[in-house]
């Protein structure tokens, strides 16, 4: 199984901030991965796929890039509706896998 | 407006069985691969199984391979997981996914 790690786990940043989520892949997945927003009780929303292109409606302070096994999920300016739980999905090969996900608090 | 709506989750006893459903609509169903992912409580998101647009073909995670059974019905709209032999580690909340969209999933709880 491919194994996805994110980091950090968790991060404290303030509105305003610049925000960088990395994903690590076990084994090169070329750029079949995905980024994911969950908030509290709610469920996730896509915000990324293919690694960089931007899921419709989606503001454009988020973006993504990497290819092969590095990833990276970037917040330009936090704003306080993105506190949340981020996760990055790889779907190159079965199983498909989580990262363990990254919660984004307020400092 | 695309939505997916499960159902079909509840309390169940270790080694039962259970079956959820999901109803789309706001997108041409047959066009997407559909999966479920499930979210144990207050842990992280699992892929559990997918099925291709025309149903010919299915993928399991180990962990529910032989157990349970994706399906769907294209002139329905609709995605199926039937679950059998139920284990504690079971217990989570099922996510219907496909086309970039998540339903707002479906609590099961296995437990005597």
């Amino acid at each position: 199984d491919i194994q996805m790690t994110q980091s950090p786990s968790s991060l404290s940043a303030s509105v305003g901030d610049r925000v960088t989520i990395t994903c690590r892949a076990s084994q090169g997945i070329r750029n079949d991965l995905e980024w994911f927003q969950q908030k509290p009780g709610k469920a996730p929303k896509r915000l990324i796929y293919a690694a960089s292109t931007l899921q419709s409606g989606v503001p454009s302070r988020f973006s993504g890039s990497g290819s092969g096994t590095e990833f990276t999920l970037t917040i330009s300016s936090l704003q306080p509706e993105d506190f949340a739980t981020y996760y990055c999905l790889q779907h190159n090969s079965y199983p498909w896998t989580f990262g363990q996900g990254t919660k984004v608090e307020i400092k | 407006e695309v939505q997916l709506v499960e159902s079909g989750g509840g309390l169940v006893q270790p080694g039962g069985s259970l079956r959820l459903s999901c109803a789309a609509s706001g997108f041409t169903f047959s066009n997407y691969w559909m999966s479920w992912v499930r979210q144990a409580p207050g842990k992280g998101l699992e892929w559990v199984a997918n099925i291709k647009k025309d149903g010919n073909e299915k993928n399991y995670v180990d962990s529910v391979r032989g157990r349970f059974t994706i399906s769907r019905d294209n002139a329905e709209s609709s995605l199926c997981l039937q679950m059998n032999t139920l284990r504690a580690e079971d217990t989570a909340v099922y996510y219907c996914v496909g086309a970039g969209y998540w339903g707002q999933g479906t609590l099961v709880t296995v437990s005597s």
